[in-house]
């Protein structure tokens, strides 16, 4: 199957601070990916809709301005978590869909943000 | 009524035992399905994917979409104690551009 890549898988950050995941689709193109957050022992749950060259649509309830998307090419997409507090702490995975065919979806391994 | 909907297990077999895992969902537009693994702390993985209804097997899992009941299976054989984790069905729409809808998993234990 397909290659998605995330960076970094681990992050911890203070308060206050902002911390950027990388999401790469190693091998095909995608011109939507995908940020899902996940709490332990939850579903998936979906933050966004990020299309290249276009601005992301969010979720209802999703901060947009907290969580800054850009899509700048067509295997990168970065999530910027800006001013992290505690309960920003969650398991973030991205997902690249397939430009072609089927349109199948395949998942980072996930980053996991701890904010102190 | 959701969606989607899964029982969240938790499914205990041993090992060798054939596993049918399920999902019911309501929204008859749903035409690609499907099903993700994911192990503890890792990005759910993609398993099978069909289109439509009907039956597609690859190695030891066959996926199974019955659009008349909007009931989807996935079925182990043989499972092992490596298939443990979280089974998660996932479907949309259409093509371009539209979120999959994800069931809310269950969990696969598989003894030895």
């Amino acid at each position: 199957g397909a290659v998605v890549s995330q960076h970094p898988s681990r992050v911890i950050c203070k308060s206050g601070t902002s911390v950027k995941i990388e999401c790469r689709s190693l091998d095909f193109q995608a011109t939507t990916m995908f940020w899902y957050r996940q709490f332990p022992k939850k579903s998936l749950m979906l933050m966004a809709t990020s299309n290249e060259g276009s601005k992301a649509t969010y979720e209802q309830g999703v901060e947009k301005d907290k969580f800054l998307i850009n899509h700048a090419s067509l295997t990168l997409s970065t999530l910027t978590v800006t001013s992290a507090h505690p309960e920003d702490s969650s398991f973030y995975i991205c997902s690249a869909r397939v430009l072609a065919g089927f349109g199948e979806q395949y998942f980072g391994p996930g980053t996991r943000l701890t904010v102190t | 009524q959701k969606e989607v909907e899964q029982d969240p297990g938790p499914l205990s077999v041993p090992e060798g035992a054939i596993v049918s895992l399920n999902c019911t969902y309501s929204n008859s537009a749903f035409q690609y399905f499907m099903w993700y693994r994911q192990y503890s702390r890792k990005g759910p993985e993609l398993l099978m994917y069909t289109y439509s209804s009907g039956n597609k097997e690859d190695g030891r899992f066959t996926a199974q979409v019955d659009k008349s009941s909007k009931y989807i299976s996935l079925f182990i054989r043989d499972s092992q104690p490596s298939d443990s984790a979280t089974y998660l069905c996932a479907m949309r729409r259409g093509q371009a551009g539209t979120a999959l809808i994800f069931g809310k998993g269950t969990t696969l234990s598989v003894s030895s």
